[in-house]
């Protein structure tokens, strides 16, 4: 089944730097990427989804980029606000037709100000 | 905007007990999702249903676990005789996959509720 990998598990940035974070997928059939966020406590959050027909993705300061070659995605936050420290998780779907979410470990963004 | 809602927000019992969790997804998505966090941890596909019945379910969807829809709003989650290792957060989701509004915009998206956290001691 499908496998995700996601790195770094923890990220300490500066307000204002950029934050990038790494998933590898196993299963070449997943044609979709999202990306959820979650604060403590809560629950996930949808912040930005790539479909496997784009390479890139852009929502204000966040983007996502797709290398289906390599099986690869990353998601990118620019200019980094304390509001966006999380935890962030990377997802895909299985192409079964069902689309079972299978989720990345996350990793824990903590911006200081 | 729609969100989809679950009941209880906490969940005591000790083990060996019998517990509901409860879930009122988006009135018109179709397919209905359970997922669980043990703290600290990644999100989990538990089970997924769709037209009345199961559709897909993990490893860890054992005998224990059942699902149901048992009208046209709720969608459950029992555990038969609940396990110390079954304390988690429960999230439940549903979703339309398809072309949405007249923007023809495709999406998958799952919608997750608030969740319950089970603490099962």
């Amino acid at each position: 089944g499908e496998n995700v990998e996601q790195h770094p598990s923890t990220l300490s940035v500066q307000e204002g730097d950029s934050a990038v974070i790494k998933c590898t997928y196993s299963d070449s059939a997943s044609n979709y990427f999202p990306w959820y966020k979650q604060e403590l406590g809560k629950r996930p959050q949808l912040i930005i989804d790539i479909r496997s027909n784009v390479g890139e993705k852009k929502d204000q300061r966040i983007a996502v980029t797709l290398n289906k070659t390599a099986k690869h995605f990353s998601l990118h936050i620019t200019e980094t606000q304390p509001e966006d420290s999380a935890v962030y998780f990377c997802a895909a779907i299985q192409n079964t037709g069902f689309q079972k979410l299978v989720f990345g470990t996350g990793t824990r963004l903590l911006v200081s100000p | 905007e729609p969100e989809v809602t679950q009941t209880p927000s906490h969940q005591v019992t000790q083990m060996g007990q019998e517990v509901i969790l409860r879930c009122v997804p988006i009135s018109n998505h179709l397919y209905f999702y359970w997922y669980r966090q043990i703290l600290g941890q990644k999100v989990e596909f538990l089970v997924s249903f769709y037209n009345n019945e199961i559709s897909e379910k993990s490893e860890i969807f054992d005998d224990q676990f059942s699902v149901e829809r048992p009208d046209g709003s709720n969608f459950t989650l029992k555990i038969r005789s609940t396990k110390l290792e079954d304390s988690a957060m429960y999230f439940c989701a549903s979703n339309l996959p398809g072309e949405i509004g007249t923007a023809l915009k495709f999406s998958y998206e799952q919608y997750f509720g608030p969740g319950t956290r089970l603490t099962v001691t």
